[in-house]
């Protein structure tokens, strides 16, 4: 079992649509990132959050630590946002973690118009 | 500032020679880290350095990969001999102190190892 899960693996929407990805880790984190590589490849991050909810424009991250789990939400979703979604955790506790990245397989969005 | 640096962008070898990617990691940063993507595996750390010393090389398939970061701006990944399974996207990223900060990834070098 993947230490990383993320569901859905491939995600089809129309503009506009409000979009839910999650994901679901099973092991100690000291934070949790989001982060979107582009059709082109390159990779950037859109979140890091250790406890509550973050919003940034149209996206919003949440997470829960107590059920281990964390979900990026979309607003007004736009063809520009399809992308692929990456979960990944910084593993171990809070005071004293280490700096390498765990991840999911991703998320496929693809907004059509 | 320009980013995390990567170079080449694309590398297309024969199997049996040496590959050489380069990382510039973004000044300040005391983090460096180098990833590698397959379809199969999705994105895996192979080594990260913190202030240019090797901090976890757990994920460094085998001996013939290594990494170098001789100084604050500059990293070596080094295959030798190169392989077709060592084709591959290959992502440098850095940080600031303190694995609290988001990390910040280079454009990707995709190496093709026929």
């Amino acid at each position: 079992k993947n230490e990383v899960e993320q569901s859905p693996q491939n995600l089809t929407a129309q503009e506009g649509e409000f979009i839910t990805i999650n994901c679901s880790y099973s092991v100690g984190i000291s934070a949790l990132h989001w982060l979107q590589q582009h059709p082109g490849g390159g990779i950037v991050s859109l979140f890091m959050l250790s406890s509550g909810k973050k919003k940034h424009g149209r996206l919003i991250a949440t997470i829960n630590i107590q059920e281990k789990h964390s979900s990026l939400h979309i607003t007004a979703s736009h063809p520009r946002d399809s992308a692929v979604y990456i979960c990944a955790v910084n593993p171990g506790n809070y005071g004293g973690s280490q700096g390498n990245l765990i991840f999911g397989k991703g998320t496929k969005l693809s907004v059509k118009p | 500032d320009a980013g995390v640096i990567q170079s080449p962008r694309h590398e297309v070898t024969e199997m049996g020679q040496e590959v050489t990617l380069r990382c510039k990691p973004i000044s300040g940063h005391d983090y460096l880290f180098w990833y590698r993507q397959t379809m199969m595996r999705g994105l895996e750390l192979l080594i990260y350095f913190n202030n240019n010393v090797p901090i976890d090389d757990s994920g460094m398939p085998e001996d013939r990969f290594s990494a170098k970061m001789p100084n604050a701006s500059f990293s070596t990944l080094k295959i030798q001999p190169s392989e077709p399974r060592d084709s591959a996207v290959y992502f440098c990223a850095s940080s600031r102190s303190s694995y609290r900060h988001e990390q910040f990834f280079g454009p990707g070098t995709r190496l093709t190892v026929l």
